[in-house]
Parts: structure tokens; sequence; C-alpha cells
């Protein structure tokens, strides 16, 4: 089964330091996802990325950055951290986007409670 | 842009029941539909996935319904157990060409509560 793993459960930053949510999955997969969850607002997409060193936009990605250095690997940086910050983070991996009769399903990390004080 | 709307938002219902939580959609261009389940402060797992060119999906006391030309989906949960208390999120992959090929579109949820 495929993995996804988020190095840490349960966060709590200052504002204004700068956080790291790293992001690991263990199936060769080309795509990478940055969602946060809120209560009455859903999930929605920070950023993304289909390649290594590559990256788009999501809907929210204000305030964030990500990093994708290697094809395993995809880091949310929070340049400096904000009370507006505080959610759940959510990461997840899929095969590549481009084949129309992909069965691909998307896999989700297990998520970080991330608290900004 | 895809929109995807999930009713109810809430439902709680008595052991042994059969229900139906409801998904629509508004652009009807997708490439799949994707059923997840989350556990409070948990991750997503995802439960069954139908491509366009199908119609449903079945896996154990779940059978997931797409019709795509009117933009809904449904799930059906048969004999509901209070093991399947959760939130249920229904997801479509956007089949847009070019940098939001592929993402998720989200609903909200329709959060289960099954009772003894």
């Amino acid at each position: 089964d495929v993995k996804v793993t988020q190095s840490s459960r349960y966060l709590v930053k200052r504002t204004g330091e700068k956080v790291f949510l790293e992001c690991v999955q263990d199936m060769d997969h080309e795509n990478m996802f940055w969602y946060r969850q809120d209560p009455g607002l859903g999930l929605r997409l920070i950023y993304f990325s289909y390649d290594v060193k590559m990256k788009e936009k999501g809907d929210i990605p204000e305030g964030y950055s990500v990093s994708r250095e290697k094809k395993e690997r995809f880091s949310l940086i929070l340049e400096s951290a904000s009370t507006n910050q505080t959610s759940m983070y959510l990461c997840a991996s899929s095969l590549l986007l481009w084949d129309r009769d992909s069965t691909m399903s998307y896999t989700f990390g297990s998520g970080t409670r991330l608290t900004v004080v | 842009k895809q929109e995807v709307t999930q009713i109810p938002a809430a439902l709680s219902v008595p052991e042994g029941e059969n229900l139906v939580l409801n998904c629509s959609f508004t652009d009807s261009a997708i490439y799949n539909l994707q059923w997840f389940r989350q556990d409070p402060g948990k991750g997503l797992t995802s439960l069954l996935l139908i491509q366009s060119s199908q119609r449903e999906q079945t896996s154990g006391r779940l059978n997931a319904s797409l019709d795509k030309s009117s933009g809904r989906s449904t799930l059906y949960i048969a004999a509901s157990q209070p093991g399947d208390s959760a939130t249920y999120l229904c997801a479509v992959r956007g089949n847009d060409r070019g940098s939001t090929l592929g993402r998720l579109y989200f609903g909200r949820g329709t959060q289960l509560t099954v009772w003894p």
C-alpha cells in the first residue's frame, strides 16, 4: 500500500516563526498536494507539484511556499506564521494526471494539526 | 470553476438503517469521482473511485453511483453500523487541461453519526 507520511501530527509555533511541514510518499508518485482544512470551509488547495522542482499555486497560496527537491518529498513552508494559519494541513499524492484512462486515486497523509500562538 | 455540494451536511441514524449521501457538481467534464472517509482529527481514507465512463462501484456495504450528465453521485451505505460514524467527502477530478489538470475539487462533507 502506498503511504503518505507527514512528519508531525501536532505542532505549536509562535507568530512570526518560519515553519516547515514535511510530507514523504513511498510509491514513486509524480503528483503531490498540500491542502488545509478548516471547519465550515472544507479542504482548500494551497499548492501542488507534478514533478521535481515544479510547483503550481492552488486556491490559497498566500503566506505559503513549497519545495520539491526530490520526487518523494514535498515540503510546505510558512514564511512567517500567523494565527490565521492555525489549521489542519493535509498532504496527498497521486500518479500522473495525463493518462485519461488512469484509475488514479489520491492517497492522503494523516494530517498535521498546526496551532500558531 | 467546479463547485461540489454535499447534502445533507449532517445525518444521524440508528444502527441498521440503509442510507444515502448525495453529492452534486457543476461541471460534468470530469475524469473521475472519489468518495473519502475522514475520522475526527485524521486524514482521508479513499473508499471508492468511479471513472467518468462508469456508472457505479461497489465495495462491501458501500455502493457509489455516478450520473455525469446530471452532475450527481450518491453513496449508499447498507445496514449502517456505529463504526461507520465519520465524515464522508466527495471529490471530483477535473478534466481541464493546463496547470489545474487533475486536481480534486472537494465538497464540504456529510457528517454521519450512527447510534446503537
